[in-house]
């Protein structure tokens, strides 16, 4: 039961313009989205999170929306750089569960 | 400040023998939790531990154990081990235990190859 969807294996972008990846989610339960960037043979690395509470969350050229009606979110990278070239997992969580449920990652290309 | 530091970053190990892995979680974080990548798949959960004791559990089997020390390092051991426990094993951390709004911070993982 796959209950942190991402449906786009992989996504390629030109550098400088916006990236969009998208994520579903089938738990109602879930009240905590989280994005992670990872690199190959590296530990994912905390991008950004937004709570059910609000249905937007920026920090710098990361925002993420979450639609909680559509049980969606996204995250949109404005603007991509080669540097975000890598696989951008979401995950989720509800509260007092505390163990994160992870999406099986979309890969990012920027290109040149 | 740094961050989760685990050990070791890569072993050889043979069917049917026994691993330790080793974590040490930022420095005034109490929950630690341990995931595992195989090769092509997602991130899935395997253990969380919280101020020394066990919270929650994945689907694995029980040969997969761990503990976690009153310095809240851990160690995640596999016993008996199989070719299929050939993964990334990540360990990561967080300042919550059992409450929302819990962001947690990856090591850069222990590669087990089983051979």
């Amino acid at each position: 039961d796959q209950q942190v969807k991402q449906n786009s294996p992989s996504l390629s972008v030109q550098e400088g313009r916006i990236s969009i990846l998208n994520c579903d989610y089938t738990n109602s339960m879930f009240d905590y989205f989280l994005w992670y960037k990872k690199y190959p043979a590296e530990g994912p690395t905390f991008l950004i999170s937004i709570s059910s509470i609000k249905d937007k969350n920026e920090d710098g050229r990361f925002t993420v929306f979450l639609n909680k009606s559509a049980k969606h979110l996204s995250l949109h990278i404005v603007p991509s750089q080669p540097g975000d070239s890598a696989v951008y997992f979401c995950a989720a969580s509800a509260y007092g569960a505390q163990k994160l449920v992870f999406g099986q990652g979309t890969r990012l290309t920027i290109n040149p | 400040e740094a961050g989760v530091t685990q050990s070791p970053t890569h072993l050889i190990k043979t069917r049917g023998q026994q691993v330790t892995l080793r974590c040490s979680p930022i420095s005034g974080h109490t929950s630690v939790y341990w995931y595992q990548q195989a090769l092509g798949l997602g991130l899935q959960f395997l253990l969380w531990y919280d101020e020394g004791e066990e919270r929650n559990r994945g689907n694995f089997p029980p040969r997969f154990s761990g503990r976690q020390f009153p310095n809240y390092s851990s160690e995640l051991n596999v016993n008996a081990l199989e070719l299929e426990d050939s993964a990334l094993y990540l360990c990561a951390s967080s300042l919550f235990g059992g409450k929302g709004g819990n962001t947690i911070y990856f090591g850069e993982g222990s590669w087990l190859t089983v051979v």
